[in-house]
């Protein structure tokens, strides 16, 4: 496997249900990253691990647990979602590093459908 | 106000035509300028990176960046079926290893044979 891979690449599930989202990154890279891409609007920042660390929670509601259990892993936890969460979320690592930006290498998405 | 504003499209043109796609944005302190590629069911991928001011050429494309009008573009000569995508611009002010993307909401594009 190279890049970053995502599994599922499509999930529905109902509002009560309890299911996690998968992202690997074979890259080397330090820093994952969570977004997520709704028709018509830009892509939204959700989390940021940076050396295993959550350095941003851009304001998600708490049915959306993140967890980054080593540099190479990031999972999305959900549950109890709402139908406005519907929406593909992609995840993303770069190498993070001091006074700069590096490029952010992106997986295929899951789409998630709840219904 | 957004910070970021790209128009939607959809965008069509006849294969062989220069295309020219723009953003503009707010944030004076972004300094970092990219453009991504999206195709249908598939993540976004980089195209182009530029840092400031100034143009960039990789081939077929050309980045522009106007930090004084607050203006950047993304020129693809030579349009093939295969640009067919969304294309998303995405900006980023100097941080220390916390690395923030503010992206437009991007603009479909189709290329016609």
């Amino acid at each position: 496997e190279t890049g970053v891979t995502q599994t599922p690449r499509h999930l529905v599930m109902g509002m009560t249900n309890k299911k996690s989202l998968k992202c690997e990154q074979h890259l080397g890279h330090n820093a994952m990253y969570w977004y997520k891409q709704s028709a018509k609007k830009p892509l939204e920042l959700m989390f940021v691990y940076n050396f295993k660390e959550q350095t941003e929670n851009n304001s998600v509601p708490s049915r959306f647990s993140p967890e980054c259990p080593n540099s190479s892993h990031l999972f999305l936890h959900l549950h109890t979602l709402q139908p406005e969460d519907s929406a593909l979320y992609l995840c993303a690592s770069s190498q993070a590093r001091v006074g700069g930006t590096d490029t952010q290498y992106f997986g295929p998405g899951t789409r998630l459908t709840v219904l | 106000q957004k910070e970021v504003e790209q128009d939607p499209g959809p965008l069509s043109v006849p294969e062989g035509a220069i295309v020219s796609l723009n953003c503009t944005y707010s944030n004076s302190a972004f300094q970092y300028f990219m453009w991504y590629r999206q195709y249908s069911r598939k993540g976004p991928e980089l195209l182009m990176y530029t840092y400031s001011s100034g143009n960039k050429e990789d081939g077929r494309f050309t980045a522009q960046v106007d930090k004084s009008s607050k203006y950047i573009s993304l020129f693809i000569r030579d349009s093939q079926p295969s640009d067919s995508a969304t294309y998303l611009c995405a900006m980023s002010a100097p941080d220390f290893g916390n690395e923030k993307l503010t992206f437009g909401t991007g603009t479909r594009l189709t290329i016609i044979p």
